[in-house]
């Protein structure tokens, strides 16, 4: 159980351009999401926190305008880049949690690679 | 604010050498300590999951302990193989948010 996906896993866009990315929790219902971002040979760190339902909270530096976060459901949440750019290229990986789950665990996502031309 | 470090960065070692990964931690007050494997260009993979209350975890030829106090967690590889070589990281979760550890990559050679 608890199992997270993200789709898609990899994409290429031009710069300018709107990439959506979705993170759903596949068998539990997940009332709080969290998207990561990971640029190269760097580790990964928290860009926003999201509830089912409410707006996101960012961290600080985190551009809420560029990086739209929507968690309309129990089991959905997406990322949007807006007017993706070149230095926006990064692994973003979302997990989810569970208030059921033993001290709301988190659960991993496989990620999403962006490569912004 | 918690504070991830892991130590080595990078460590090679010869194929069927035994070895340990050390995660250290500046906030106690954890909800629990995850260790991720992670392969060039590829996602996490979840290997042991630590709860704040246990004080280690096994999973086939890894052995993951917690000592919450200290605020350290060593992740012990057994008989390593060129199979192990990856980045592996811990995430401690305070209250549902993650920090990550800048990794250790680990090469194991033939």
């Amino acid at each position: 159980g608890a199992v997270v996906s993200q789709h898609p896993s990899w994409v290429i866009c031009k710069s300018g351009t709107s990439v959506k990315i979705e993170c759903r929790s596949l068998d539990f219902q997940a009332t709080t999401m969290f998207w990561y971002r990971q640029f190269p040979k760097q580790s990964l760190m928290l860009m926003a926190t999201s509830n089912e339902g409410s707006k996101a909270t960012y961290e600080q530096g985190v551009e809420k305008d560029k990086f739209l976060i929507n968690h309309a459901s129990l089991t959905l949440s997406t990322l949007t880049v807006t007017s993706a750019h070149p230095e926006d290229s990064s692994f973003y990986i979302c997990s989810a949690s569970s208030p059921l789950a033993i001290q709301e665990t988190q659960y991993f996502g496989p990620g999403t690679r962006l490569l912004v031309l | 604010k918690q504070e991830v470090t892991q130590i080595p960065a990078a460590l090679s070692v010869p194929e069927g050498e035994n070895l340990v990964l050390n995660c250290s931690f500046t906030d106690s007050a954890i909800y629990n300590l995850q260790w991720f494997r992670q392969d060039p260009g590829k996602g996490l993979t979840s290997l042991l999951l630590i709860q704040s209350s246990q004080r280690e975890q096994t999973s086939g030829r890894l052995n993951a302990s917690l000592d919450k106090s200290s605020g350290r967690s060593t992740l012990y590889i057994a008989a390593s193989q060129p199979g192990d070589s990856a980045t592996y990281l811990c995430a401690v979760d305070n209250a549902g948010k993650s920090t990550f550890g800048d990794g250790t990559t680990l090469t194991v050679k033939p």
